[in-house]
């Protein structure tokens, strides 16, 4: 049991470059998020999937797109990579929308130069 | 919407002291609230919860109080250790019955325990 699993851990793109960061969990959850975590401003809600089939904006959402590919894996895709959009980035899951006992990925570091 | 004030940002003990971190929520719908513990380059962990229908909840060394009246919770770490010392953060969400909103995060307690 994984939990929940990110790849890439590392990632290093020039501005205007695009990327997409995956996401999977096996713990069977309903929900899924993405946060951006900076320096000093906590975790930030990017976007957030309620249930399969379905997404929504969350706090700071420009700049990036996602897909809830199927129950399982949760994507954010950034279009065209910006120097602000440099920060680590965790997915997260949780049984039912709300945040209940929601559990974090190991994270994404990436920086755009 | 909801907002989420964290105090302090950094909090220094000494090993065997008891550490408090305060929260303070202004959702008065908010009905969850949960607290992460990072350890330097890793993910949130979540280490305890609470819902409003609770006052107190305790597992071990750890604590959380809610004081619903005034929008306020509070973490209670009790005997520290150094493998206390983390980043905590504390959060706030309609977290259940009826349509439910997301988690929003305080900005984190540094919590550093000197043996």
């Amino acid at each position: 049991n994984a939990g929940v699993t990110q790849t890439p851990k590392f990632q290093v793109l020039k501005t205007g470059q695009s990327m997409t960061l995956q996401c999977a969990q096996d713990m069977n959850h309903n929900s899924m998020y993405w946060y951006r975590q900076d320096p000093g401003m906590g975790l930030r809600l990017i976007y957030y999937s309620a249930s399969e089939g379905t997404t929504d904006k969350g706090e700071v959402p420009n700049g990036y797109n996602v897909s809830r590919l199927n129950k399982r894996e949760f994507s954010l895709r950034l279009e065209s990579a910006a120097p602000s959009q440099t920060s680590v980035y965790f997915c997260a899951s949780s049984e039912a929308a709300g945040g209940l006992g929601q559990y974090f990925g190991p994270g994404t570091r990436l920086t755009v130069l | 919407g909801e907002n989420v004030e964290q105090h302090p940002s950094t909090l220094s003990v000494q090993e065997g002291d008891s550490a408090v971190i305060k929260c303070t929520y202004s959702d008065s719908a908010s009905n969850y609230f949960p607290w992460y513990k990072q350890e330097l380059g890793k993910r949130p962990q979540l280490i305890i919860d609470i819902r409003s229908n609770v006052g107190e909840k305790k597992d071990q060394r750890i604590a959380v109080t809610l004081n619903k009246t005034a929008k306020h919770f509070s973490l209670h770490i009790t005997e520290t250790q150094p493998e206390d010392s983390a980043v905590y953060f504390c959060a706030a969400a309609k977290g259940y019955g009826g349509s439910q909103g997301n988690l929003i995060f305080g900005k984190g307690t540094k919590l550093s325990v000197k043996p």
